[in-house]
């Protein structure tokens, strides 16, 4: 399976924009490229998911590479509820178990 | 906001009890999973269903068995529980894939104890 790269941690201060990347340069040209969160003691939350176009919603943006070798999740404006781990993963057409597998993720930090 | 609930959202039970978590979901979803979760550690699936009367195992092996006898409902039982299977367990549920794969809704989990 594809993987994907994340800095480990990453630090950001309230009420600013927070640009998490996403490595992932072996992705085929069928991935899908999804992004969940998981905060303290809660089940994942999925966020966003793109496949080469950027795309919105009302939590994040995602911007994807021109290539597709690389992703970023933009929060446009960070609150304290957005401090979770961020995972980035590659997803193939459907089928199959399908279960979700994270890697380590990127924890961010929200300073008030 | 994704309606999917579990219960017990704690659960401490003594070795070799029969227990059953419960996990529903309103959406109109076929497909629903359970995962297994430690703290600080990777989600692993135990079980997923396609819909009714449709079960299968997932990548990790897990001693609990599932059954799919409505659509909205999962439910995770173990008719012994041991200490080895305290853990975090998640339900999740999502559309059935029409040629890319569906967001998965988690529901908030149930953590179990077995003393």
């Amino acid at each position: 399976d594809a993987k994907t790269t994340q800095p480990n941690s990453m630090e950001s201060n309230e009420e600013e924009p927070v640009h998490l990347p996403c490595n992932h340069s072996t992705i085929s040209g069928t991935d899908y490229i999804h992004w969940y969160r998981q905060l303290p003691s809660q089940g994942p939350e999925y966020v966003i998911h793109g496949l080469t176009s950027n795309v919105n919603n009302r939590m994040a943006s995602l911007a994807i590479a021109e290539d597709r070798k690389s992703s970023t999740l933009i929060l446009h404006r960070a609150t304290l509820r957005d401090a979770a781990v961020y995972y980035c993963i590659l997803r193939p057409p459907g089928g199959g178990a399908d279960g979700l597998t994270f890697g380590k993720g990127t924890h961010l930090i929200i300073q008030p | 906001e994704a309606d999917i609930y579990q219960t017990p959202r704690y659960l401490v039970i003594g070795t070799g009890k029969k227990i059953t978590l419960e996990c529903s979901q309103t959406m109109g979803h076929d497909k629903m999973y359970w995962y297994q979760q430690d703290p600080g550690m990777e989600l692993h699936l135990i079980h997923y269903s396609y819909g009714v009367n449709s079960t299968e195992k997932g990548d990790l092996s897990s001693e609990s068995t599932v059954s799919r006898i409505r659509t909205e409902h999962f439910p995770l039982t173990l008719e012994s529980a041991r200490p080895s299977h305290t853990s975090q367990y998640l339900c999740a549920s999502s559309e059935v894939d029409k040629g890319q794969p569906y967001e998965q809704y988690f529901g908030p989990g149930t953590r179990l104890t077995v003393t």
